[in-house]
Protein backbone atom coordinates (compact mmCIF):
# COMPACT_ATOMS: atom_id res chain seq x y z
CA UNK A 1 0.00 0.00 0.00
CA UNK A 2 2.51 2.74 -1.42
CA UNK A 3 -0.33 5.61 -1.26
CA UNK A 4 1.10 9.18 -2.44
CA UNK A 5 4.87 8.46 -4.07
CA UNK A 6 7.07 11.33 -4.80
CA UNK A 7 10.53 10.44 -6.90
CA UNK A 8 13.25 12.19 -6.49
CA UNK A 9 13.78 12.17 -3.21
CA UNK A 10 16.70 14.71 -3.51
CA UNK A 11 17.60 16.77 -6.53
CA UNK A 12 20.23 19.51 -6.67
CA UNK A 13 19.74 21.91 -10.37
CA UNK A 14 22.02 24.65 -11.12
CA UNK A 15 20.26 28.07 -12.11
CA UNK A 16 18.05 28.03 -15.49
CA UNK A 17 17.78 23.89 -15.68
CA UNK A 18 14.57 22.35 -16.08
CA UNK A 19 13.05 19.10 -14.35
CA UNK A 20 10.25 17.44 -13.58
CA UNK A 21 8.71 15.98 -10.17
CA UNK A 22 6.63 12.51 -10.32
CA UNK A 23 3.88 11.91 -8.08
CA UNK A 24 1.66 8.86 -8.23
CA UNK A 25 -1.17 7.73 -5.98
CA UNK A 26 -2.74 4.64 -6.21
CA UNK A 27 -5.81 5.44 -3.37
CA UNK A 28 -8.30 6.05 -6.47
CA UNK A 29 -8.79 9.62 -5.52
CA UNK A 30 -9.84 12.70 -7.64
CA UNK A 31 -7.33 15.58 -5.91
CA UNK A 32 -4.31 15.99 -6.29
CA UNK A 33 -2.00 18.84 -5.07
CA UNK A 34 1.48 20.23 -4.71
CA UNK A 35 2.91 22.19 -1.75
CA UNK A 36 6.23 23.66 -1.25
CA UNK A 37 7.39 24.07 2.48
CA UNK A 38 9.71 26.74 3.29
CA UNK A 39 11.09 27.86 7.04
CA UNK A 40 8.69 30.03 8.71
CA UNK A 41 5.94 29.96 6.00
CA UNK A 42 4.54 26.78 6.15
CA UNK A 43 3.06 24.86 3.38
CA UNK A 44 2.02 27.17 0.43
CA UNK A 45 -0.13 25.54 -2.10
CA UNK A 46 1.38 25.23 -5.72
CA UNK A 47 -1.62 24.11 -7.68
CA UNK A 48 -4.02 21.69 -7.34
CA UNK A 49 -5.99 19.19 -9.93
CA UNK A 50 -9.42 18.71 -8.84
CA UNK A 51 -9.75 16.03 -11.36
CA UNK A 52 -8.38 14.20 -14.25
CA UNK A 53 -7.56 16.92 -17.23
CA UNK A 54 -7.82 19.82 -14.91
CA UNK A 55 -5.44 22.08 -13.07
CA UNK A 56 -5.85 25.01 -11.37
CA UNK A 57 -3.27 28.00 -9.85
CA UNK A 58 -2.47 27.58 -6.17
CA UNK A 59 -1.28 30.85 -3.73
CA UNK A 60 2.21 30.61 -5.56
CA UNK A 61 2.13 29.09 -8.96
CA UNK A 62 4.55 31.30 -10.76
CA UNK A 63 7.66 29.45 -12.72
CA UNK A 64 5.79 25.98 -12.41
CA UNK A 65 3.47 24.21 -14.80
CA UNK A 66 1.76 21.00 -13.84
CA UNK A 67 0.42 17.97 -16.03
CA UNK A 68 -2.40 15.76 -14.79
CA UNK A 69 -1.25 12.85 -16.61
CA UNK A 70 -4.39 10.38 -15.51
CA UNK A 71 -6.32 9.84 -12.39
CA UNK A 72 -3.27 8.43 -10.52
CA UNK A 73 -0.23 11.00 -12.05
CA UNK A 74 0.46 14.52 -11.11
CA UNK A 75 3.56 15.99 -12.12
CA UNK A 76 5.20 19.62 -11.36
CA UNK A 77 7.70 20.99 -13.65
CA UNK A 78 10.02 23.78 -13.23
CA UNK A 79 11.18 25.41 -16.78
CA UNK A 80 13.90 27.46 -15.41
CA UNK A 81 15.29 26.89 -11.86
CA UNK A 82 15.33 29.61 -9.77
CA UNK A 83 17.08 29.68 -6.26
CA UNK A 84 13.78 31.12 -5.10
CA UNK A 85 12.23 27.69 -5.75
CA UNK A 86 15.06 25.56 -3.27
CA UNK A 87 12.52 24.32 -1.12
CA UNK A 88 11.00 21.16 0.04
CA UNK A 89 7.89 19.85 -2.06
CA UNK A 90 5.23 17.86 -1.35
CA UNK A 91 2.57 15.84 -3.56
CA UNK A 92 -0.86 15.34 -1.88
CA UNK A 93 -4.19 13.33 -2.73
CA UNK A 94 -7.44 13.71 -1.28
CA UNK A 95 -10.14 11.81 -0.11
CA UNK A 96 -13.15 12.95 -0.58
CA UNK A 97 -16.82 12.55 0.01
CA UNK A 98 -18.00 13.26 3.55
CA UNK A 99 -17.85 17.30 2.92
CA UNK A 100 -14.28 17.44 3.85
CA UNK A 101 -11.60 16.67 2.17
CA UNK A 102 -8.18 14.23 4.28
CA UNK A 103 -4.79 15.07 2.24
CA UNK A 104 -2.84 12.61 2.40
CA UNK A 105 1.11 13.73 1.81
CA UNK A 106 4.27 11.86 -0.29
CA UNK A 107 7.48 11.91 1.79
CA UNK A 108 8.79 14.88 -0.41
CA UNK A 109 11.51 15.91 -2.68
CA UNK A 110 13.97 18.16 -1.21
CA UNK A 111 15.39 20.30 -4.12
CA UNK A 112 18.36 22.92 -3.93
CA UNK A 113 18.82 25.23 -7.18
CA UNK A 114 22.71 26.79 -6.67
CA UNK B 1 -7.95 37.21 3.28
CA UNK B 2 -7.66 34.01 4.74
CA UNK B 3 -5.32 33.16 7.03
CA UNK B 4 -3.43 30.70 9.63
CA UNK B 5 -1.16 32.23 12.21
CA UNK B 6 0.94 30.54 14.59
CA UNK B 7 2.53 32.91 16.35
CA UNK B 8 5.11 29.99 17.85
CA UNK B 9 8.04 28.10 15.97
CA UNK B 10 9.14 26.55 18.86
CA UNK B 11 7.45 24.95 21.88
CA UNK B 12 9.50 23.34 24.87
CA UNK B 13 8.02 21.49 27.49
CA UNK B 14 9.05 18.61 29.83
CA UNK B 15 7.39 15.34 29.43
CA UNK B 16 4.16 15.11 31.70
CA UNK B 17 3.76 18.70 31.40
CA UNK B 18 0.74 20.46 29.71
CA UNK B 19 0.94 20.98 25.88
CA UNK B 20 -1.03 24.04 24.17
CA UNK B 21 0.29 24.57 20.66
CA UNK B 22 -1.93 27.64 19.06
CA UNK B 23 -3.69 28.67 16.12
CA UNK B 24 -5.60 31.79 15.11
CA UNK B 25 -7.09 32.17 11.42
CA UNK B 26 -8.40 34.98 9.49
CA UNK B 27 -11.75 33.85 7.55
CA UNK B 28 -15.57 35.27 6.64
CA UNK B 29 -17.16 32.45 6.73
CA UNK B 30 -17.66 28.73 8.50
CA UNK B 31 -14.08 27.31 8.30
CA UNK B 32 -13.31 23.93 8.45
CA UNK B 33 -9.90 23.83 11.06
CA UNK B 34 -7.34 21.11 10.97
CA UNK B 35 -4.36 19.77 12.66
CA UNK B 36 -1.42 18.05 10.57
CA UNK B 37 1.19 16.60 12.10
CA UNK B 38 4.78 15.61 10.99
CA UNK B 39 6.71 13.38 13.09
CA UNK B 40 10.40 13.14 12.53
CA UNK B 41 11.31 10.91 9.23
CA UNK B 42 6.93 10.50 8.87
CA UNK B 43 4.93 11.78 6.00
CA UNK B 44 2.40 14.85 7.01
CA UNK B 45 -0.97 13.30 8.37
CA UNK B 46 -3.90 14.49 9.55
CA UNK B 47 -4.19 14.50 13.34
CA UNK B 48 -7.55 16.15 14.09
CA UNK B 49 -10.30 18.01 12.72
CA UNK B 50 -12.24 20.25 14.36
CA UNK B 51 -16.03 19.21 12.99
CA UNK B 52 -15.15 15.62 14.66
CA UNK B 53 -14.51 16.68 18.19
CA UNK B 54 -12.24 13.96 18.66
CA UNK B 55 -9.46 13.34 21.03
CA UNK B 56 -6.59 11.71 19.16
CA UNK B 57 -3.17 10.51 20.97
CA UNK B 58 -4.90 12.37 23.90
CA UNK B 59 -4.56 15.63 21.66
CA UNK B 60 -8.31 17.80 21.49
CA UNK B 61 -8.96 21.00 19.58
CA UNK B 62 -11.96 23.42 20.18
CA UNK B 63 -12.93 26.15 18.03
CA UNK B 64 -13.40 29.44 19.32
CA UNK B 65 -15.34 31.46 16.14
CA UNK B 66 -15.16 34.76 19.02
CA UNK B 67 -11.37 34.61 19.61
CA UNK B 68 -10.85 33.05 15.80
CA UNK B 69 -8.66 30.39 17.72
CA UNK B 70 -7.83 26.60 17.29
CA UNK B 71 -5.56 26.06 19.38
CA UNK B 72 -4.22 22.20 19.87
CA UNK B 73 -3.91 20.80 23.75
CA UNK B 74 -2.59 17.95 25.79
CA UNK B 75 -2.82 17.92 29.45
CA UNK B 76 0.32 15.46 29.69
CA UNK B 77 3.57 15.59 26.89
CA UNK B 78 4.74 12.70 25.93
CA UNK B 79 8.30 12.38 24.14
CA UNK B 80 7.02 10.37 21.03
CA UNK B 81 4.76 13.92 20.64
CA UNK B 82 7.78 15.63 19.61
CA UNK B 83 7.13 16.85 16.09
CA UNK B 84 6.00 19.56 13.66
CA UNK B 85 2.23 20.96 14.11
CA UNK B 86 0.76 22.71 11.48
CA UNK B 87 -2.99 24.42 12.01
CA UNK B 88 -4.80 24.46 8.18
CA UNK B 89 -7.92 26.18 7.63
CA UNK B 90 -10.26 25.33 4.36
CA UNK B 91 -12.96 26.78 3.02
CA UNK B 92 -14.18 30.09 1.25
CA UNK B 93 -13.54 30.38 -2.83
CA UNK B 94 -12.36 26.88 -3.95
CA UNK B 95 -14.00 25.19 -1.59
CA UNK B 96 -12.46 22.50 0.76
CA UNK B 97 -9.84 21.98 -2.19
CA UNK B 98 -7.72 24.35 -0.69
CA UNK B 99 -5.94 24.02 2.87
CA UNK B 100 -4.17 27.11 4.03
CA UNK B 101 -1.49 26.21 6.60
CA UNK B 102 0.24 27.98 8.84
CA UNK B 103 3.76 28.27 10.11
CA UNK B 104 3.97 25.77 11.94
CA UNK B 105 5.00 24.87 15.48
CA UNK B 106 7.78 22.60 16.30
CA UNK B 107 7.05 20.79 19.70
CA UNK B 108 10.09 19.22 21.42
CA UNK B 109 8.91 17.39 24.66
CA UNK B 110 12.08 16.72 27.22
CA UNK B 111 12.50 13.64 29.33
Amino acid sequence: NAGVTQTPKFQVLKTGQSMTLQCAQDMNHNSMYWYRQDPGMGLRLIYYSASEGTTDKGEVPNGYNVSRLNKREFSLRLESAAPSQTSVYFCASSEEGQGWEKLFFGSGTQLSVL
Amino acid sequence: AQRVTQPEKLLSVFKGAPVELKCNYSYSGSPELFWYVQYSRQRLQLLLRHISRESIKGFTADLNKGETSFHLKKPFAQEEDSAMYYCALSGGSGGYNKLIFGAGTRLAVHP
